[in-house]
Formats: C-alpha cells, structure tokens, sequence
C-alpha cells in the first residue's frame, strides 16, 4: 500500500491564501485530485488532473504539482471555503486508490 | 441531473453481513467506473473498492478484501456492495461515486455493533 500525507489543518483570515500540500512517492507519476467537504456533506471535487478546475468551481481554487508533492491554492479564501479537503490519487500500479488523511481548513 | 441514491445500510451484529446498493441516474451509467468510499464516524474518507465499466477490472482495499464484494447490474443502473465478516471497524457511511469524483451519492450508514 502507499500513502498521501497532508497537514491536519490551516489556518487563514479571510481574504488571504491558502496553500494545502499533499505529498507521496505516487504524485511524481500519477495525478491528484482535490475534494472539498463540508459537515454533514459529501465530498466535491475541486481540482481533477492536479490543476484541472470542474465547471462550477470558482476561479480562487487553483492546483499545482511539483515532484512529489502537489498543492491546492485558494486564493482569496472565503468564510465558506471552511471544510475539510482531502487529495486522491491511484497507485503506481493502478490496483489501489488512496486518500490523503485530511486537511480542515479553518478562515477566520 | 445526475443523481446517485445508496441504499441498505442499518445495524448489524459483528460478523453479519449487508448488501449496499446504488441507483444511478441522468448520466449513462455503463459508460463509467464507480467507487465504494466510506467514512467512519469523525474520520476521513477511505477508498473501498472500484469497478470498471464493463466488469471486467475490480480492486478492493487491503482493509475489505475477501470480505466486500463490489458488483453492478447496467441493466439496472445499479452498484452493490456486499459485505460479509462485518467487524465494528467497518462502522461508516458509504458513499458510491463515479470513479472521476464528479458525483457522489448522499450515503448510507453501516453501523457494526452488538
């Protein structure tokens, strides 16, 4: 098995940056997905392919990868932006998926 | 619209079994690879188990395999999950979503207790 670590949480004040790393030996070959969710909730997907944005998404979420890492950008963060956020990716062998352990975003 | 509606969870003893089920709607269900994901209480999400479109690939996590089996019925629009050897740890909501993440559906709580 493999894992996908993150930190367990961020802190930022409204209107600032929020940066949620995500790092494993998998995300130098194989693509992150970012989801979004919020108590009581299902998850939503946010970021698809590392950077790629569904329709519906707001411009402020953004990703990005470099090396074994890959990172979610909110730029501009809003009160309702406040959720847990967890990255998402296959295995190098494609017979396991696994999530990050959860990052709860706090704007404040 | 798509919609994705889980069904059959409830309580059940430790070591009994249950069978989750998926209805799928507004989307061509035969044409994507789905996923059984669950939360336990307060916890964060774990894959389950993934089904390719036509049957043909099936994974499972270490933690549900030779336990769960994952199915689906194209005819149907419909996902399974059946979980035999049910033990206190397999306490969450399952959640089916389409492989990609797009859609998910609301959940259904399996609670595993005596």
């Amino acid at each position: 098995s493999y894992e996908l670590t993150q930190p367990s949480s961020v802190s930022v004040s409204p209107g600032q940056t929020a940066r949620i790393t995500c790092s494993g030996d998998v995300l130098a070959k194989k693509y992150a997905r970012w989801f979004q969710q919020k108590p009581g909730q299902a998850p939503v997907l946010v970021i698809y392919k590392d950077s790629e944005r569904p329709s519906g998404i707001p411009e402020r979420f953004s990703g990005s990868s470099s090396g074994t890492t890959v990172t979610l950008t909110i730029s501009g963060a809003q009160v309702e932006d406040e959720a847990d956020y967890y990255c998402y990716s296959a295995a190098d062998n494609n017979l396991e998926r696994v999530f990050g352990g959860g990052t709860k975003l706090t704007v404040l | 619209e798509v919609q994705l509606v889980e069904s059959g969870g409830g309580l059940v003893k430790p070591g009994g079994s249950l069978r989750l089920s998926c209805a799928a709607s507004g989307f061509t269900f035969s044409s994507y690879s789905m996923n059984w994901v669950r939360q336990a209480p307060g916890k964060g999400l774990e894959w389950v188990s993934s089904i390719s479109s036509s049957s043909s690939y099936i994974y499972y996590a270490d933690s549900v395999k030779g336990r769960f089996t994952i199915s689906r019925d194209n005819a149907k629009n419909s996902l399974y999950l059946q979980m035999n050897s049910l033990r206190a740890e397999d306490t969450a909501v399952y959640y089916c979503a389409r492989a990609g993440g797009e859609d998910w559906g609301q959940g259904t709580l399996v609670t595993v207790s005596s």
